[in-house]
């Protein structure tokens, strides 16, 4: 049973359009995250939200928005999708607390969405 | 900055064990995390280690040298369900921002 959900699972949008990819955790995590990933490849980590009201950008140059109003919730807009960001998109939350002595520490991924900008 | 070398492909016979190795440069470090990805899936959290040693999970267990920037994981009784990609992945910085590395394709053959 998945505990962080996004929707859509796969998306085929035409360029110039606005889309927002939706993510969903019900863990109650502090930390959420946004991934880009082609086939094959590595994970490039876009966004991260260590909180309400606090959103970073990642180490890979992004074209989207994020936004963080609510623990659950971590929105990713792209105002206008071009066919470079044809890709699959992670989200993923964690929990992890550099404090404690013995961290089980582990992010929880959503099933992603696969985008298309045709 | 922030490196992590893996192989890239990994080929091992049913039945048998395989070592995936990762090395790693990195300031800030915590801890060093492996993750299973399926074809077309998400990545499934497998292991963490923060201190030097073997953490054993069922058939999988995760190694890792502080001091030599360096862990692997470890797969035995290999099953044609772990025909997958493995990543590993640091944990550093004041933030606990996770680096992946870029994979390892694993093929079980019969």
């Amino acid at each position: 049973e998945a505990d962080i959900y996004q929707t859509p699972r796969y998306l085929v949008i035409g360029t110039g359009k606005k889309i927002t990819l939706e993510c969903s955790q019900t863990m109650g995590h502090d930390k959420m995250y946004w991934y880009q990933q082609d086939p094959g490849m590595e994970l490039h980590l876009i966004h991260y939200s260590y909180g309400v009201n606090s959103t970073e950008k990642g180490d890979l140059s992004s074209e989207s928005t994020v936004s963080r109003i609510r623990t659950e919730h971590f929105p990713l807009t792209l105002e206008s999708a071009r066919p470079s960001h044809t890709s699959q998109y992670l989200c993923a939350s964690s929990e992890f607390n550099p404090a404690d002595r013995n961290p089980n520490y582990g992010y929880t991924f959503g099933s992603g969405t696969r985008l298309t900008v045709v | 900055g922030q490196s992590l070398e893996q192989p890239s492909e990994v080929t091992a016979v049913e039945g048998a064990i395989v070592q995936i190795n990762c090395t790693y440069q990195t300031s800030g470090f915590y801890g060093l995390s492996w993750y299973q990805q399926h074809d077309g899936g998400a990545p499934t959290f497998l292991s963490y280690n923060a201190l030097d040693g073997l953490e054993e999970t069922g058939r999988f267990s995760s190694f890792l040298s502080r001091s030599d920037s360096y862990g692997y994981l470890l797969l035995q009784e290999l099953q044609m369900k772990d025909s997958a990609s493995y990543f590993c992945a640091v944990l550093s910085g004041g933030y606990q921002k996770v680096t992946f590395g870029t994979g390892t394709k694993l093929q079980v053959i019969p």
